[in-house]
C-alpha cells in the first residue's frame, strides 16, 4: 500500500512568487493535514481537510491556504512568497476518525530567496 | 489548551543500553498521545500511540511507551538502543477543539545520539 505521496520533493522560489504543493493520501483516507515544520517554530498545524471540507485552521496568514478534492488528493497555496516561508511542508492523512493513525509524507522542502 | 513538553532537547545512550525520552502532557479530557521519529531531510514516521486500554503500548521497531495518569506522562522507551534509532524524536497530542479532527499539536523534539 502507498504511502502519503507529496510533490515536488524540493523547490527554491523567489520572494513574492506564490507556490502550490501537492499531496496524495494513503488509497481510503479521507482526512488530510498540512504541517510547516521550522527549526525556530518546530511543527506547526496549518489546516485539515476532511471529505472536501476544511475542518481545522490553524494560526497562519490569509496567504496560506488549502483544497481538498473528491479523491482525497490535497494542495496547499502560499501566495506573495516572505524569506521566513522557507521549511519543510508536511502533509499527513487518515481515515478520518478520531484515534486514527496519522500517516505522514515525507515533505516539500521550500526555500524561498 | 492541549499541550506536550519534551523537557530534553537532547539524550545521549551508549549502543545496547536502555534509553527513554520523556514526554509529559497538558489536556482536557482523555489524551490522545502519539510517537512519531523523523530521520535527517525525512518525513515523520509513526512509533505508536495510546488512545486507551493498556498503560504499555508497543510499537515498530522494538519501541514501546508507557501512559502515566498520574504523571500526565506519555515517555518512550526501548530496552536496548542501537546506533539507527539516532534521530529526531516528536511527541504529540491529538487537539480537542469540541469536534472531530485529526490536528496533532507536537512537542519541540528530542535528539536522540546512540553512541557505538
Amino acid at each position: 500500500k502507498a504511502g502519503v505521496t507529496q510533490t515536488p520533493r524540493y523547490l527554491i522560489k523567489t520572494r513574492g512568487q506564490q507556490v502550490t504543493l501537492s499531496c496524495s493520501p494513503i488509497s481510503g483516507h479521507r482526512s488530510v493535514s498540512w504541517y510547516q515544520q521550522t527549526p525556530g517554530q518546530g511543527l506547526q498545524f496549518l489546516f485539515e481537510y476532511f471529505s472536501e471540507t476544511q475542518r481545522n485552521k490553524g494560526n497562519f496568514p490569509g496567504r496560506f491556504s488549502g483544497r481538498q478534492f473528491s479523491n482525497s488528493r490535497s494542495e496547499m497555496n502560499v501566495s506573495t512568497l516572505e524569506l521566513g516561508d522557507s521549511a519543510l511542508y508536511l502533509c499527513a492523512s487518515s481515515l478520518g476518525e478520531t484515534g486514527n493513525t496519522i500517516y505522514f509524507g515525507e515533505g516539500s522542502w521550500l526555500t524561498v530567496v | 489548551a492541549q499541550s506536550v513538553a519534551q523537557p530534553e532537547d537532547q539524550v545521549n545512550v551508549a549502543e545496547g543500553n536502555p534509553l527513554t525520552v520523556k514526554c509529559t502532557y497538558s489536556v482536557s479530557g482523555n489524551p490522545y498521545l502519539f510517537w512519531y521519529v523523523q530521520y535527517p531531510n525525512r518525513g515523520l514516521q509513526f512509533l505508536l500511540k495510546y488512545i486507551t486500554g493498556d498503560n504499555l503500548v508497543k510499537g515498530s521497531y522494538g519501541f514501546e511507551a508507557e501512559f502515566n495518569k498520574s504523571q500526565t506522562s506519555f515517555h518512550l522507551k526501548k530496552p536496548s538502543a542501537l546506533v539507527s534509532d539516532s534521530a529526531l524524536y516528536f511527541c504529540a497530542v491529538r487537539d480537542r477543539p469540541g469536534g472531530a479532527t485529526n490536528k496533532l499539536i507536537f512537542g519541540t523534539g528530542t535528539l536522540l545520539a546512540v553512541q557505538p
